[in-house]
């Protein structure tokens, strides 16, 4: 079926490092993508968002960087706190592509594990 | 402000039934999507809705059916449970005229078919 790639990987850091976390996508008909963080027993909570018109952005403590080349985004989290620990998702929104839907394609996730 | 509210939380059925889940918006959000999140396919697309209107739909079999109702509250429906069924399903609300990918999501209900 449709995916946005990565297995579960986990990713250990400690408190204060940065922290970079990675995913694949297929669709080069992409148009836009979205990380979402989801903790335990909650449902997933948006972090931020990208066009594909950009190759950066950043907001508070996070940086996502597309490269369209290799079809490749990235999450940067500066200072990683424990608060940080999470699963994050990747995600592209489906087709219609350049219709209105709000169909996302998630990756399968990165554990975030921030050590104190 | 409220956020997504999602009901019941927990729930067992066994093979063979059906269930209703409950999905409030944020309020003012006009477009509900549901997700199921399982171990082994992550989150996957079921439906979207859009003022009472599906507007788009994910690779699930006709077992699964939603609908969305004027005060944009939704319910979705999954009819003679499989084992496979057992996940969290997941309601997602947006202002929903145009994409922003924005969603919020509720916590969920965790469905578990015996």
């Amino acid at each position: 079926g449709e995916s946005v790639g990565l297995h579960l990987p986990t990713l250990s850091v400690q408190e204060g490092d940065n922290s970079i976390i990675n995913c694949a996508y297929s669709n080069s008909a992409s148009d836009y993508f979205i990380w979402y963080k989801q903790e335990s027993g909650k449902g997933p909570q948006f972090i931020i968002d990208i066009r594909s018109n950009m190759d950066k952005r950043q907001g508070q403590r996070v940086t996502v960087l597309l490269n369209k080349t290799v079809k490749h985004l990235s999450l940067q989290i500066a200072a990683t706190q424990p608060g940080d620990s999470a699963v994050y998702f990747c995600a592209e929104r489906g087709p219609p592509y350049g219709g209105a839907t709000n169909k996302l394609i998630f990756g399968t996730g990165t554990l975030l594990a921030v050590q104190p | 402000k409220a956020g997504v509210t999602q009901t019941p939380r927990y729930l067992i059925k066994t093979r063979g039934q059906q269930v209703t889940l409950s999905c409030s918006p944020i309020s003012g959000h006009r477009s509900v999507s549901w997700y199921q999140q399982t171990p082994g396919q992550g989150l996957q697309f079921l439906f979207e809705y859009f003022s009472e209107t599906q507007r788009n739909k994910g690779n699930f079999p006709g077992r699964f059916s939603g609908r969305q109702f004027s005060n944009s509250r939704s319910e979705m429906n999954v009819s003679t449970l499989e084992l496979g069924d057992s996940a969290l399903y997941l309601c997602a609300s947006s202002w929903g005229q145009t994409n922003t990918g924005e969603l919020f999501f509720g916590e969920g209900s965790r469905l578990t078919v015996l």
